[in-house]
């Protein structure tokens, strides 16, 4: 399997341009994962889906983030509009089943910069 | 609040010995504990796990330890290898609704030398 691919790999843009981050999960996988790296918060859950349905979107910073799942190979992170402190490293991972005894798997990331 | 915390950012080896890293949390409903390994430019990768009922898992040259009264983790290496040298995060999960959640430190960066 080609593991969970990511698109694009570096985004660059400017504050308030509309920013979409793709995903494509490993085919076969039920859930769905996207976090944010930062240096000043480490990893942080930004939301997940299981089976397509958003179930936590609590690590979601505000409302000029978006996700959807529209189908079990593809997920959007979408920020509008977006702001230089949404600098980061957007990492999707998806694993077979829900739990932490499920492996989850991480994609290379999207390193995003906003001037 | 940083429920799991990794207090040292990097650690410096010599190939062939061992290489311990350490993580406190603070959460004591965490009862299931990971560790993953993150190469540059790449999504971290899970490398070994640990749940509460135990105080050691083993997997070839790694080993974790749990210390659930200190609420204290670590990660053995034995021995170090350069292709070691990554950056290291722990991480914590809890049973129940939201098992689903790993709560990350902010990572060690190890570094093997030849």
């Amino acid at each position: 399997d080609a593991g969970v691919i990511q698109s694009p790999r570096h985004e660059v843009t400017e504050m308030g341009q509309e920013v979409t981050l793709r995903c494509k999960p490993i085919s076969g996988h039920n859930s769905l994962f996207w976090y944010r790296q930062t240096m000043m918060r480490g990893l942080e859950l930004l939301i997940y889906f299981n089976n397509n349905v958003p179930i936590d979107d609590s690590g979601m910073p505000e409302d000029r983030f978006s996700a959807k799942m529209p189908n079990a190979s593809f997920s959007t992170l979408k920020i509008q509009p977006s702001e230089p402190r949404d600098s980061a490293v957007y990492f999707c991972a998806s694993s077979l089943e829900a739990g932490a005894q499920e492996t989850q798997y991480f994609g290379p990331g999207t390193r995003l910069l906003v001037l | 609040d940083q429920q799991v915390k990794q207090n040292s950012p990097s650690l410096s080896v010599q190939e062939g010995r061992i290489s311990i890293l350490n993580c406190d949390y603070t959460n004591s409903m965490f009862d299931y504990f990971l560790w993953y390994k993150k190469y540059p430019a790449e999504g971290p990768t899970f490398l070994i796990s640990i749940s509460s009922i135990k105080d050691k898992n083993e997997d070839g040259r790694f080993t974790v330890f749990l210390n659930k009264s200190a609420k204290h983790l670590s990660l053995h290496i034995v021995p170090s290898q350069p292709g070691d040298s990554a950056v290291y995060f722990c991480a914590a999960s809890r049973s129940g609704g939201s098992n689903y959640k790993l709560t990350f430190g902010k990572g060690t960066l190890l570094t093997v030398n030849p």
